[in-house]
């Protein structure tokens, strides 16, 4: 089954405890992205990936690191978490970039306390 | 600044019922897409747009690049289509990220 997986569904952590959120996807999508979702803020988007190794910043990248060595796998690294950054992260990707159908990973709920 | 409007932010209707969902913006864009997101969470890519007109099944999207301005459309309205349909625009210019509406919150009685 065609699908983007990412772990954990739900991460409690303390401020500064280094955490890595992973995404994967099996249809040997080039663009792989990340977004967060805040209550009156909407979607947000982190990171994103054209293909391997090549990586660049969305719209808030403050404090977030991604890596893309290869092609199925584009995990979200938070080094320092805040409190600021607890919020519901999505990770996507589609076939070639965002003029394409995005599927979406079913979330990471994270709470920084 | 670039921005992505959607109207109504709520919208409660009854079953059956036509449903129209808006969203404006502010920049030339290359796509634009309708995003579905149910309780709980989960979001679901409904349409990729970047001219004309999709359909599927019961879900219809337009799109009119002149007026900058998107409809999603729900034809026979149920219950199970109660969720918060998202816009969100690529610009064309490759230096702009991308922008999200802040969704419209549908609920379908029965």
């Amino acid at each position: 089954e065609a699908q983007v997986t990412q772990n954990p569904r739900y991460l409690i952590t303390v401020t500064g405890k280094k955490l890595t959120v992973t995404c994967s996807q099996n249809m040997n999508h080039e663009y792989m992205s990340w977004y967060r979702q805040d209550p009156g803020l909407g979607l947000r988007q982190i990171y994103y990936s054209m293909n391997v190794e090549v990586t660049d910043k969305g719209d808030v990248p403050e404090g977030y690191k991604v890596s893309r060595k290869e092609k199925r796998n584009f995990p979200l690294i938070l080094e320092s978490p805040s409190p600021n950054q607890t919020s519901l992260y999505f990770c996507a990707s589609s076939r070639t970039g965002w003029s394409e159908k995005l599927f979406f990973g079913s979330g990471t709920q994270l709470s920084v306390l | 600044k670039n921005e992505v409007e959607q109207s109504p932010q709520n919208l409660t209707a009854q079953e059956g019922e036509f449903i129209t969902i808006n969203c404006s913006y502010s920049v030339g864009i290359s796509a634009l897409h309708w995003l579905q997101q149910h309780p709980g969470g989960g979001i679901v890519s409904l349409f990729m747009l970047s001219s004309g007109k999709k359909k599927h099944g019961r879900l219809i999207a337009t799109i009119n690049i002149q007026e900058k301005h998107s409809s999603l459309h729900i034809t026979a309205s149920h219950p199970r289509d109660s969720a918060v349909y998202i816009c969100a625009a690529l610009p064309a210019n490759r230096d702009d990220k991308i922008i999200f509406g802040k969704g419209t919150r549908l609920h379908i009685l029965p």
